[in-house]
């Protein structure tokens, strides 16, 4: 059975902090990874993927892939109350698989 | 550009009844992905569709099958219903199958079976 781990929080945060959002997943042979948010009663918005080991960055979003320890993280940086959602992450494998999510509070 | 349209948006059915959901993906998008969302279970895949033909399947029942047609728009349909399948069914389409493109999902139809 392929899983995907996430911690259910809610982690909160600081308005302007920095949000650390962790993830593990239990099939090595995954080879992507997506990052959804999703806002209460909306549909899952793609916010990044990443395939390869290190960092990708877009914007204050930084994907972290270490394929060793199958371990994936998303920071948001600046973190703003708009940015209190659940974040989803996911892999691909004949389908996405995805973690039960992460409550994200962000407190001005 | 549209995004990925699902119809309805709401259904409220009887147990034992069969329900058919669309969806519409991005113009362009030739992989369409269904998935139920639900409290307890969270997000799990159904099944996808790329050319008119069913590549992967999730687990669940026979009672849930879909379909594409050649334009891409996919319906999915659920038969004898039961009261397990309220959910949220979420439709995703893809450039094209596999990962490199990423998924963009639509706003989902929520189904209630009472």
């Amino acid at each position: 059975q392929k899983e995907v781990e996430q911690n259910s929080g809610p982690l909160s945060v600081p308005e302007g902090a920095i949000a650390s959002l962790n993830c593990t997943y239990s099939d090595r042979g995954s080879q992507s990874f997506f990052w959804y948010r999703q806002y209460s009663g909306k549909s899952p918005e793609l916010i990044m993927f990443i395939y390869s080991n290190g960092d990708k960055e877009d914007g204050r979003f930084t994907a972290q892939l270490n394929k060793a320890s199958q371990y994936v993280s998303l920071l948001i940086r600046d973190s703003q109350p708009s940015d209190s959602a659940t974040y989803l992450c996911a892999t691909d494998s004949e389908g996405l698989v995805f973690g039960a999510g992460t409550i994200l509070r962000v407190k001005s | 550009k549209a995004g990925v349209t699902q119809t309805p948006r709401y259904l409220i059915k009887t147990r034992g009844q069969q329900v058919t959901l669309s969806c519409s993906p991005i113009s362009g998008h030739r992989s369409v992905s269904w998935y139920q969302q639900t409290p307890g279970q969270g997000l799990q895949f159904l099944f996808e569709y790329f050319s008119e033909t069913q590549r992967n399947k999730g687990n669940f029942p026979g009672r849930f099958s879909g379909r594409q047609f050649s334009n891409s728009r996919s319906e999915m349909n659920v038969s004898t219903l039961e009261l397990g399948d309220s959910a949220l069914y979420l439709c995703a389409s893809s450039l094209d199958l596999g990962s490199n493109y990423g998924y963009t999902f639509g706003s989902g139809t929520r189904l209630t079976v009472v």
